[in-house]
This record gives structure tokens, C-alpha cells and sequence, in this order.
């Protein structure tokens, strides 16, 4: 039932390790997004896709690399961990198109790097 | 670049008052779009509140209600009767017209509510 589900929902790993989070919707939605939440709480956006195609790419360091096979799924693959990559990452879908729709959140998926 | 600033990290509200968390934005759109989410310490988002830009009526849901006020670029977000559940980071957000499909959050306020 759950609409937006990632996992996993925790992960610890050690530095230079390579990991990856998967995300799925439920929703039918045209648009999925990963957002990093910071110890302050700071939500910033990393990537957005639209029916599998990449349309946000921010100042995200290479190591992160996005995959969507299809529009419900988008992974994260992070390789070479470092300490600074310990964040909560969120996945998020949104119709895409429809501008007064909120965007529909996973639980988040809490990465430690030790 | 749209941007959007929440001034205050932290307020305190007693259980059972009103209190209003503050938002602003700068953008040069005329059309866009505006959201307050709750983060529980469960860490889910969760929506709280919806406006439209171009409706001049301030959204409400229950409790929740929002000043938008689009000449000064403000939106802020009243809760009243506060309840103890209320207490989570508040996080106000954007969202663009344009065909990126971007939402930008503000940095959040953290509400405790007081028994």
C-alpha cells in the first residue's frame, strides 16, 4: 500500500564502500526526485527524473550516480563512500506536470559512514 | 535562482495556544506554487498546507491555516489550538512553474509545543 517506498531505511557502511538505496512509487507519477537531509536538517535536492529522463542535476559530486529503469523506480548508487556523504536521503515522485501537487515522500533512508 | 528563507530555527508554543512560523521566498515568477510540510521525529514528511499563487484566499485544513501575502513574498503558517503532536520541524517550500518540476525548501523550524 505504501506509495512511496526506499530501502533500505538504514544503512552503515565503512568509507570507500560502494551502496546503493532503491526507490519506488506506486503513484502512477511522471516525476521522482532524491533529496539529502543534513544534520541541520537542510533538505536540498540532488537529482530529479521525468518519465526516465534526467531534468535536475545539481552540484552532486560524480560518485552519486541515479538510475531510473522505468518511472516508477529511481535508485541512488553512491561509490567511495566518504564520512560527509552520513545523511538521510528521501525519494520523492510528484505528477510532474500538475504544479499544485505536493511531492510524496519515502521514509528516508538514514546512511552512516564510519 | 528561487530561494526560500525560514528566520526562525526554533519556537516554543504552550499546548492549547496559537502560534505562526514565518516564511519568505524570492522568485521573479508570477505563477508558482507553495507547500508547509511536518517532520515528525519519525523523519516522515508530511504535507500540512497548499497554495496557489494565484489565489488570492488563504488555504486552510483544519487547524492549520496560511497568511500569503504575494506583494511581500510571504507565507506564513498559523497553527491554532496546538497539540502536543504538533511538535516536529515545520519546513515551508516551493515549487516551480517551470519544466524542471523543482521544489525548494526553506531551512525549517523546529516547534515544541509546551504541556
Amino acid at each position: 500500500d505504501t506509495a512511496v517506498s526506499q530501502t533500505p531505511k538504514y544503512l552503515v557502511t565503512q568509507m570507500g564502500n560502494d551502496k546503493s538505496i532503491k526507490c519506488e512509487q506506486n503513484l502512477g507519477h511522471d516525476t521522482m526526485y532524491w533529496y539529502k537531509q543534513d544534520s541541520k536538517k537542510f533538505l536540498k535536492i540532488m537529482f530529479s527524473y521525468n518519465n526516465k529522463e534526467l531534468i535536475i542535476n545539481e552540484t552532486v559530486p560524480n560518485r552519486f550516480s541515479p538510475k531510473s529503469p522505468d518511472k516508477a523506480h529511481l535508485n541512488l548508487h553512491i561509490n567511495s563512500l566518504e564520512l560527509g556523504d552520513s545523511a538521510v536521503y528521501f525519494c520523492a515522485s510528484s505528477p510532474g506536470s500538475s504544479y499544485n501537487s505536493p511531492l510524496h515522500f519515502g521514509n528516508g533512508t538514514r546512511l552512516t559512514v564510519t | 535562482a528561487q530561494t526560500v528563507t525560514q528566520s526562525q530555527p526554533e519556537m516554543s508554543v504552550q499546548e492549547a495556544e496559537t502560534v505562526t512560523l514565518s516564511c519568505t521566498y524570492d522568485t521573479s515568477e508570477s505563477d508558482y506554487y507553495l507547500f508547509w510540510y511536518k517532520q515528525p521525529p519519525s523523519r516522515q514528511m508530511i504535507l500540512v498546507i497548499r497554495q496557489e499563487a494565484y489565489k488570492q484566499q488563504n488555504a486552510t485544513e483544519n487547524r492549520f491555516s496560511v497568511n500569503f501575502q504575494k506583494a511581500a513574498k510571504s507565507f506564513s503558517l498559523k497553527i491554532s489550538d496546538s497539540q502536543l503532536g504538533d511538535a516536529a520541524m515545520y519546513f515551508c517550500a516551493y515549487r516551480t512553474t517551470s519544466g524542471t518540476y523543482k521544489y525548494i525548501f526553506g531551512t525549517g523550524t523546529r516547534l515544541k509545543v509546551l504541556a
